[in-house]
């Protein structure tokens, strides 16, 4: 059984342009949920997917968007980017549709800085 | 709302207890214990529901007080791995997100 994994590791950007950012589900998870985690802070909710549609979504600009693909693989695209949106960005995927009652796997994050 | 954890930081020697508590202004349905060691990803640990329900790993310990919206994060005997950040997250009822706190940061000392 493999873990969740995201890619890329790490990412430099510049101000203005625009980011994609990956997550590969553990086997068998049908949703997945994207946090921004700060230096020094707790992780953020960004938006939740369920079976490829969005399932709830924290409070980010609508520039933040995403996609979760039939094999429940998904993405974070982020337009416009902020010398603000530089952070850990983690994807999390769980096994049932309420993922709110049971635990969550966490990838080990893209690092993205942006300049 | 963001809980509230307390203490910020912590340090202890091994063998030695800690108490993580988290508190929120919001009436909650669940608190959620992930524990993140440095560079790495945050690793459940427990949930707690409202009603008394739990889920979590056999070794750890946790109260939630629903009236107070109050959870507290026991750990006994502490080991070298238990050093780590300690975050709860809350859902307010009739919220559809976990919240995450801003961490307990954890130092066991041999």
């Amino acid at each position: 059984e493999t873990g969740v994994t995201q890619s890329p590791t790490h990412l430099i950007k510049t101000r203005g342009q625009q980011v994609t950012l990956r997550c590969s589900s553990q086997s068998g998870h049908n949703t997945v949920s994207w946090y921004q985690q700060a230096l020094g802070q707790g992780p953020q909710f960004i938006f939740q997917y369920y079976r490829e549609e969005e399932n709830g979504r924290g409070n980010f600009p609508p520039r933040f968007s995403g996609l979760q693909f039939p094999n429940y693989s998904s993405e974070l695209n982020v337009n416009a980017l902020e010398l603000d949106d530089s952070a850990l960005y983690l994807c999390a995927s769980s096994p049932d549709s309420s993922p709110l009652l049971s635990e969550q796997y966490f990838g080990p994050g893209t690092r993205l800085t942006v300049t | 709302q963001q809980p509230v954890q307390s203490p910020q930081a912590v340090i202890l020697r091994e063998g030695e207890d800690a108490v993580i508590n988290c508190s929120s202004s919001k009436a909650l349905y669940s608190v959620h214990w992930y524990r993140q060691k440095h560079g790495e990803a945050p690793v459940f640990l427990m949930i707690l529901l409202k009603g008394g329900e739990q889920k979590g790993h056999e070794k750890i310990s946790a109260s939630f007080n629903e009236k107070k919206q109050q959870s507290s994060l026991y750990l006994t005997a502490s080991q070298l791995s238990y050093s780590g950040t300690y975050f709860c997250g809350t859902e307010g009822i009739g919220d559809d997100k976990i919240i995450f706190g801003k961490g307990t940061r954890l130092h066991i000392l041999p």
